[in-house]
């Protein structure tokens, strides 16, 4: 059975703080991960990861993917109370359909 | 464009009540999912659908029945709606084109609280 599991499932810090979100993985023919951003309401997409090693990366976040160790780690420099929000890892399995495979969730609590 | 909406954004049911959540995309995309999201346990796929007439079961799709009658719209049902299917719904759309994917577009979500 597929599973992905992320982990701290909470995480309280203070802004200006660096954190690294963990995301870990057993899926039949992986394609590919992805790390989504869910403040309010829908999710919204960061970043998409299908290679080993290669770190995509926006503003003060980034992301990297080790498909040896099944993980991949999402960090944030410099916290702002903005970035506050539910991190949610999906991995892709190549199925047919893009069925995505969700972690729990990291719930992100930054304080000023 | 109006990107992915969901209606209704709020519903309130009484066990054994049925309703439909309709999902509507006008980014021309052939595949949508309808997901669930409770506390603590991420999103969870309920049904999918690869093109306009074509379903799928998720990973969980017991008291659940869609419809692809058209392709910018999918429904979701639930005939006899139970306490346990008290949940944020949430539609998705993809754009497929070859090997390539996107990522999946989601909707803002239907909060359903059945009593």
């Amino acid at each position: 059975e597929d599973k992905v599991v992320q982990s701290p499932l909470s995480l309280v810090v203070h802004e200006g703080d660096t954190v690294t979100l963990n995301c870990s993985y057993e899926v039949t023919n992986f394609r590919s991960l992805l790390w989504y951003k869910q403040e309010k309401k829908a999710p919204t997409f960061l970043f998409m990861l299908t290679s080993s090693g290669i770190e995509k990366k926006s503003g003060r976040l980034s992301s990297i993917l080790d498909k040896k160790e099944l993980f991949s780690i999402l960090n944030i420099t410099a916290t702002q109370t903005g970035d506050s929000a539910i991190y949610l890892c999906a991995v892709e399995a190549v199925q047919g359909a893009q069925k995505l495979v969700f972690g729990q969730g990291t719930r992100l609590t930054i304080n000023p | 464009n109006a990107g992915v909406t969901q209606t209704p954004k709020f519903r309130v049911l009484k066990t054994g009540q049925s309703m439909t959540l309709l999902c509507a995309q006008d980014m021309n995309h052939e595949y949508m999912y309808w997901y669930r999201q409770d506390p603590g346990m991420g999103l969870r796929l309920i049904h999918y659908s690869v093109g306009e007439g074509t379903t799928a079961k998720g990973e969980v799709p017991d008291g659940y029945n869609v419809s692809r009658l058209k392709k910018q719209n999918f429904l979701l049902g639930l005939e006899s709606a139970a306490p346990s299917q008290t949940s944020v719904y949430f539609c998705a759309s993809l754009m497929v084109q070859g090997y390539h994917t996107d990522t999946q577009y989601f909707g803002p979500g239907t909060r359903l609280t059945v009593l």
